[in-house]
């Protein structure tokens, strides 16, 4: 089955502990991207990657950071997690070989709150 | 001025009713255009495509305006299950970068 998987999928967690959220894609794409989803504010990226070894930021970057060893993982990590990383997490991947839609896979989601 | 707009609702709706709504986008370089759905606290999910002459699929019908920037969805004879929030994507020309519009919140009741 086509998916992205991410976890966790629930952490709570303190200021300045580092922790990394996972994610995986089984479907051999090559962009991969984070999210955060915050109410009122929408769907925000903060970083995408168009390939292995190829990432860039997206619109709310400060405080992650990614990296894309392997073209099925791409997980984010932050070093030093405040409060204000409290959010839902959404890691999502896409293909542009030919046959490919274009369409966005989303994971499930991992909600952070940081404390 | 957000990139993509859309009115946040809700917008209650009586169940076989129809309701539409649009969403606008700035980037007149702004090249594929997408409608995902997301239910509350789940992941968007690909409602469908916008293509240029407009498309439907069952009771969704999804248009463009490239003139005037926006586009749209209609939901004909709504049921309880369309209630979630849509979510407009548009694809600008440079990059492949996805930009979300807000969503809107469609609430559709017996």
């Amino acid at each position: 089955e086509a998916q992205v998987t991410q976890n966790p999928r629930y952490l709570i967690t303190v200021t300045g502990k580092k922790l990394t959220v996972t994610c995986s894609q089984n479907m051999n794409h090559e962009y991969m991207s984070w999210y955060r989803q915050d109410p009122g504010l929408g769907l925000r990226q903060i970083y995408y990657s168009m390939n292995v070894e190829v990432t860039d930021k997206g619109d709310v970057p400060e405080g992650y950071k990614v990296s894309r060893k392997e073209k099925r993982n791409f997980p984010l990590i932050l070093e030093s997690p405040s409060p204000n990383q409290t959010s839902l997490y959404f890691c999502a991947s896409r293909g542009f070989r030919r046959g490919n839609t274009g369409e966005l896979f989303f994971g499930e989601g991992s909600r952070l709150t940081v404390l | 001025r957000k990139e993509v707009e859309q009115d946040p609702g809700p917008f209650n709706v009586p169940e076989g009713a129809t309701v539409a709504f649009n969403c606008t986008y700035s980037n007149s370089a702004s090249q594929s255009f997408f409608w995902y759905r997301q239910d509350c606290r789940k992941e968007p999910k690909l409602l469908m495509s916008v293509y240029s002459s407009g498309n439907e699929d069952g009771r969704f019908t999804a248009q463009l305006n490239r003139a005037s920037q926006y586009i749209s969805l209609l939901i004909r004879d709504s049921k309880l299950s369309d209630s979630a929030t849509y979510l407009c994507v548009v694809n600008e020309a440079a990059g492949n970068k996805l930009t979300f519009g807000g969503g809107t919140r469609v609430l559709v009741k017996p």
